[in-house]
């Protein structure tokens, strides 16, 4: 998978934006950035998926920069149910296998 | 709820024991994967499996197997049992195999190993 670099604690005061960074410099032009959390000892949930072009869904948007080489995932008006780790991955594009990699992630404290 | 299932959803067994840990997938997903969570360890992906047949697999044990049955269930098989092999084991699964494929993770099956 290509490398991702994830600060690995961070925390959002409730009902703000929790903006999480991510770094894939080493991204290829057909390579995804996949978005993943584990609220704890819960199985990880997917969060979102992008290419090149920003998306949002009903959980987040994520932001991904023109040279794609960094994202940014947002929660727009965090809540104490956001506390988790989150996990940016970037899996290998056109092999046969599906499985991803999880780094250590980011740690997100939501507090009151 | 992601849809994928698992049981037994806690097991506690001693040393040198066998136990198999089973999974239902989203319906119409053909991929399953295995992954272990060991206490304050990352999720280590151990095997996948597509359409039954074994497609790509991790830092699995050889003491660990596991198979996709015609009906796309999965189980995996822990055998001569160590207390270092406590964890939580997640399955997963996915319509196809491959990048760009979203992975959808049960809530996992906690073993603990006394």
């Amino acid at each position: 998978d290509a490398k991702t670099t994830q600060p690995p604690s961070m925390d959002c005061a409730e009902g703000r934006a929790a903006n999480l960074p991510c770094n894939h410099s080493t991204i290829s032009g057909n390579e995804y950035v996949y978005w993943y959390r584990q609220i704890h000892s819960q199985g990880p949930q997917y969060i979102i998926h992008g290419l090149k072009n920003n998306e949002t869904n009903e959980m987040a948007s994520l932001i991904i920069t023109e040279d794609r080489k960094s994202s940014t995932l947002i929660l727009p008006h965090a809540t104490l149910r956001d506390t988790a780790v989150y996990y940016c991955i970037v899996p290998p594009p056109g092999g046969s296998q599906g499985n991803l990699i999880f780094g250590k992630g980011t740690k997100l404290s939501v507090k009151p | 709820d992601s849809g994928v299932t698992q049981t037994p959803k806690h097991l506690i067994t001693a040393t040198g024991q066998r136990v198999t840990l089973r999974c239902s997938p989203r319906s119409g997903d053909l991929s399953v994967y295995w992954y272990q969570q060991s206490l304050d360890q990352g999720l280590q992906f151990l095997i996948q499996y597509y359409n039954g047949e074994e497609r790509a697999k991790g830092n699995i044990l050889e003491r660990f197997s596991a198979q996709q049955f015609p009906d796309l269930h999965s189980e995996l098989n822990l055998s001569s049992l160590e207390l270092g092999d406590s964890a939580l084991y997640f399955c997963a699964s996915s319509v196809r195999s491959g990048s760009g494929n979203t992975i959808y993770f049960g809530e996992g099956s906690w073993l603990t190993v006394v």
